[in-house]
């Protein structure tokens, strides 16, 4: 299995709303990041996550909060979003590889939009 | 963080070799060129990855200039498929994650 699987797919919420996005993959990978992607740009890392522990932080407004329950699952947590956070989700996860190189497996991402 | 730069599109005749220039002058001695590819609404793919020899895998070819400070992505044969933004990035060697910073891309653009 090399899939790394979103849900949900899309979601329409409102400023004053919380919800949550999920990721998992079952690769047995032990870094897991998100990454967030606006129309017709780059994706932009977010958080990295290793085992199990947050690793990296891009200065991410606190309305993101990020978790990462066991192994195989990581959720980012919004809460209070403005219209300007609408953009593509993408989870991803990675395993360091025998000659240092390091493969990312990318989600098919979770399109939010912010009412 | 190292940067890269790449032209923002190109076209290609389906059947024929699409060849992807990327620069990256101020790479790291221990930094890998990755390129991955981003097929419209989904997730980036990842394509081939590089240190310092050329690299081939069943999707495609890495050039890596002999200073580094540049490389190319080879599609030998590119199908309608095969249209997508493909990424140019660099990342450390080593370590148990892998901070990838995307550039703007190039459109590649398969005409049949």
């Amino acid at each position: 299995d090399t899939e790394v699987t979103q849900t949900p797919k899309h979601l329409v919420m409102g400023m004053t709303n919380k919800k949550s996005l999920k990721c998992e993959q079952h690769m047995g990978h032990r870094a897991m990041y998100w990454y967030k992607q606006k129309a017709k740009k780059p994706p932009e890392l977010m958080f990295v996550y290793s085992y199990e522990k947050l690793s990296i932080n891009e200065s991410v407004p606190s309305r993101f909060s990020p978790e990462c329950p066991n192994s195989s699952l990581l959720n980012l947590h919004l809460h209070a979003l403005q219209p300007e956070d609408s953009a593509l989700y993408l989870c991803a996860s990675s395993q360091e590889g025998r000659d240092g190189y390091n493969e990312q497996f990318f989600g098919p991402g979770t399109r939010l939009t912010v009412l | 963080d190292a940067k890269t730069t790449q032209p923002p599109s190109m076209d290609c005749a389906e059947g024929r070799a699409a060849n992807l220039p990327c620069n990256h002058s101020t790479i790291s001695g221990n930094e890998y060129v990755y390129w991955y590819r981003q097929i419209h609404s989904q997730g980036p793919q990842y394509i081939i990855h590089g240190l310092k020899n050329n690299e081939t895998n069943e999707m495609a070819s890495l050039i890596i200039t002999e200073d580094r400070k540049s490389s190319t992505l080879i599609l030998p044969h590119a199908t309608l498929r095969d249209t997508a933004v493909y990424y140019c990035t660099l990342s450390p060697y080593g370590g148990a994650t892998n901070k990838l910073i995307f550039g703007t891309g190039t459109l590649l653009a398969v005409q049949p």
